[in-house]
Order: C-alpha cells, then structure tokens, then sequence
C-alpha cells in the first residue's frame, strides 16, 4: 500500500518553455502532498505544501508564479515549472500523505529536470 | 546550529554487523520522527516512524527516540550490502508545521 506515482520520469526541455509534472497517490486518498527539489548530494528542500482544492503553500524564497501548484483531487498534484531556466535543473519529488505533515509521507519515483 | 543534523559519512560496517545511524534535532517542539532511505539517483523510501520516546522495532530496523537529549537513531541488525544507501532522519514540528530532513548518512556494507 501506499503508493505514490510521478510522471515524467525524465524531461529534457528548452529554457522558455513549461514543464508539467504529474503526482498520483495509487491506492490511498492523500489530503496533503508536498513538491520538494533536490540538488546533486544535497537534501530534500520542501518547495510547497498543498491541501486538496485550496491553494498551495509556498515555502520562503519559492517562486509561487514560476512553480504553479495544483491540488485538484485527493489523487493527484500537479506542478508546472514555468520559464524554465537551467538553474531550475534539479530532482522534483513529491511525496503524499494521509493526514498531514506529522504523518508518514510516501514519495514518487521523482522527476529529473534538465533544461538546456 | 542546523536544524536536523546527521554525520554524513560514509559508515562502513561489515555484511552482518550492527549499523547505527544518529540524529540530533534542535527543535524541542518536534514530535514526529522518520527516517529514510534513499539509494543514489532514487526517490526516499520510508524506513521507519516513531512519535514516542523509547524503541520501535520492525524486522532488522530499530528507531529509538530520546526527547530529553533531542536524539534519534536507527539501527540495522545483520547488515547486508543491499543496505547500502544513504539513510535521512526526517524531523516533524508544531513550530514549523512541515518535515525538516537532514542531509543524509552514507551507509556502506561490505561483504
């Protein structure tokens, strides 16, 4: 149980363009699922946390206009990287959970953003 | 003072022994514990949770929790090299509302 799906696995993607990232919890209803991006050797930084059909919350430095947060069902977040640049090259990963932050979260496979 | 700390590593223990992995937090509002596992280029994977002080035991892993000195470990019983991977202690606060990880032990088993 507790399965966590993202898809694309890989996205290569030209600076300028939008990139859409996928989050479905497979078999349990997750009232909270949070966006977070990892660097090359370095930790998970939480991006955003969003509760189904109200807005994301955004954590401190996170761009709210440049990463678009949708939580339109208790499966499935979606976020959309806007402009890409090559500095928002990283390892998104989102994670979901029965309840809320306090509770065990269940990641995705991830998804690794490479913008030329 | 980081607020989740870890030593990053790498540990090196034998196939077999005992891994033990630590946590310090710095947050005494913390009342949720996790840790990880993470294999290179892969997504973490629950490992364990703990809420109360004392030990947790599930199949080779124990989390053992201290309140008191802020602490929180893990350890793997009969090691094996499928093991290896780096290990994340996850901390969770009424202060900040959202899980603060750390940035990962390196575990290596040798055979």
């Amino acid at each position: 149980g507790a399965v966590v799906s993202q898809h694309p696995s890989r996205v290569i993607c030209k600076s300028g363009t939008s990139v859409k990232i996928e989050c479905r919890s497979l078999d349990f209803q997750a009232t909270t699922m949070f966006w977070y991006r990892q660097f090359p050797k370095k930790s998970l930084m939480l991006m955003a946390t969003s509760n189904e059909g109200s807005k994301a919350t955004y954590e401190q430095g996170v761009e709210k206009d440049k990463f678009l947060i949708n939580h339109a069902s208790l499966t499935l977040s979606t976020l959309t990287v806007t402009s890409a640049h090559p500095e928002d090259s990283s390892f998104y990963i989102c994670s979901a959970s029965f309840q809320g932050y306090d509770y065990e979260q269940y990641f995705g496979p991830g998804t690794r953003l490479t913008v030329t | 003072q980081k607020e989740v700390e870890q030593n990053s590593g790498p540990l090196s223990v034998p196939e077999g022994a005992i891994a033990s992995l630590n946590c310090t937090y710095s947050d005494r509002g913390s009342q949720s514990f996790f840790w990880y596992r993470q294999y290179s280029g892969k997504s973490p994977e629950l490992i364990m949770s703990i809420y109360s002080n004392g030990d947790k035991e599930d199949g080779r892993f124990t989390a053992q929790l201290n309140k008191a000195s802020q602490y929180v470990s893990l350890l793997i019983r009969d090691s094996q090299p499928s093991d290896s991977a780096t290990y994340l202690c996850a901390v969770g606060s009424y202060n900040t509302d959202k899980l603060i990880f750390g940035t990962g032990t390196r575990l290596q088993v040798f055979p």
